[in-house]
C-alpha cells in the first residue's frame, strides 16, 4: 500500500540546534516528494520538493532535504533552527504522473524554544 | 483573490444534516483538490478536478460525499446525512495545470458534527 511514515511526532529543540525530521515512503514507481509546513494559524504551504535530478534539494528559509532512493527516504534538515520555525511539518509523496493525489504523512510538530 | 478562499471557516451541524463547503481557487488555476484532515493526521485526498470534470474521485469515502465544479472555478463539497465521523478540517487546494504538483492550500473549513 502507498504510505508515508514520519518517525517523529513531536520534536522540541532549542534555538540554534540542528534539525532532522525523518520521512520514509512506500510507493511503487517514480515518485515526486514534498515537504509542506503549517505555521500556527496559517494554511499549509510548500517548503520544498523533489521531482528529479540532484537528490539534495534546497527550499525556503534554509531548509533542505535529501532523497535517498535506496532507503525510500526524504529527510528534512536545517542546520540551525529559529523560534519562528515552530510549526507542523508534513512529508508527502505522489507518483510522477499523478501530481494531485498527494499521500501525506501524519506530520511532525516542531517546537523551538527561544 | 490572492489565495485559496474557503467558506465557512467553521461549521457546526447535527448528525443527519446536509452540509456544503465552498472553495474559491486562485484565479487561473485549472486544477482543484479537496482533502480532509482529521485530528492528529495528515491531509487525506478526497477528489481532484481538472477544469469542470472530476479527474480522480477515488478518495471520496462513500456516496454521501459529492463535489462539483460547474464552471471550472468555484467548487462545492457536499456531504449528505452527516455523521460524527465526518468531523474534520476540509482543505481545498488549487494548482496550475500539472505536472508541477505544487498545491496552494486554503485555510480549511472545520466541520463539527454533533
Amino acid at each position: 500500500a502507498q504510505s508515508v511514515s514520519q518517525h517523529n511526532h513531536h520534536v522540541i529543540l532549542s534555538e540554534a540546534a540542528s534539525l532532522e525530521l525523518g520521512c520514509n515512503y512506500s510507493y511503487g514507481g517514480t515518485v515526486n516528494l514534498f515537504w509542506y509546513v503549517q505555521y500556527p494559524g496559517q494554511h499549509l504551504q510548500l517548503l520544498l520538493k523533489y521531482f528529479s535530478g540532484d537528490p539534495l534539494v534546497k527550499g525556503i528559509k534554509g531548509f533542505e532535504a535529501e532523497f535517498i532512493k535506496s532507503k525510500f527516504s526524504f529527510n528534512l534538515r536545517k542546520p540551525s533552527v529559529q523560534w519562528s520555525d515552530t510549526a507542523e511539518y508534513f512529508c508527502a509523496v505522489t507518483g510522477s504522473g499523478n501530481t494531485g493525489k498527494l499521500i501525506f504523512g501524519q506530520g511532525t510538530t516542531l517546537q523551538v524554544k527561544p | 483573490g490572492a489565495g485559496v478562499s474557503q467558506t465557512p471557516s467553521n461549521k457546526v451541524t447535527e448528525k443527519g444534516k446536509y452540509v456544503e463547503l465552498r472553495c474559491d481557487p486562485i484565479s487561473g488555476h485549472t486544477a482543484l483538490y479537496w482533502y480532509r484532515q482529521s485530528l492528529g493526521q495528515g491531509p487525506e485526498f478526497l477528489i481532484y478536478f481538472q477544469g469542470t470534470g472530476a479527474a480522480d474521485d477515488s478518495g471520496l469515502p462513500n456516496d454521501r460525499f459529492f463535489a462539483v465544479r460547474p464552471e471550472g472555478s468555484v467548487s462545492t463539497l457536499k456531504i449528505q446525512r452527516t455523521e460524527r465521523g465526518d468531523s474534520a478540517v476540509y482543505l481545498c487546494a488549487s494548482s496550475l495545470t500539472s505536472p508541477t504538483g505544487e498545491l496552494f492550500f486554503g485555510e480549511g473549513s472545520r466541520l463539527t458534527v454533533l
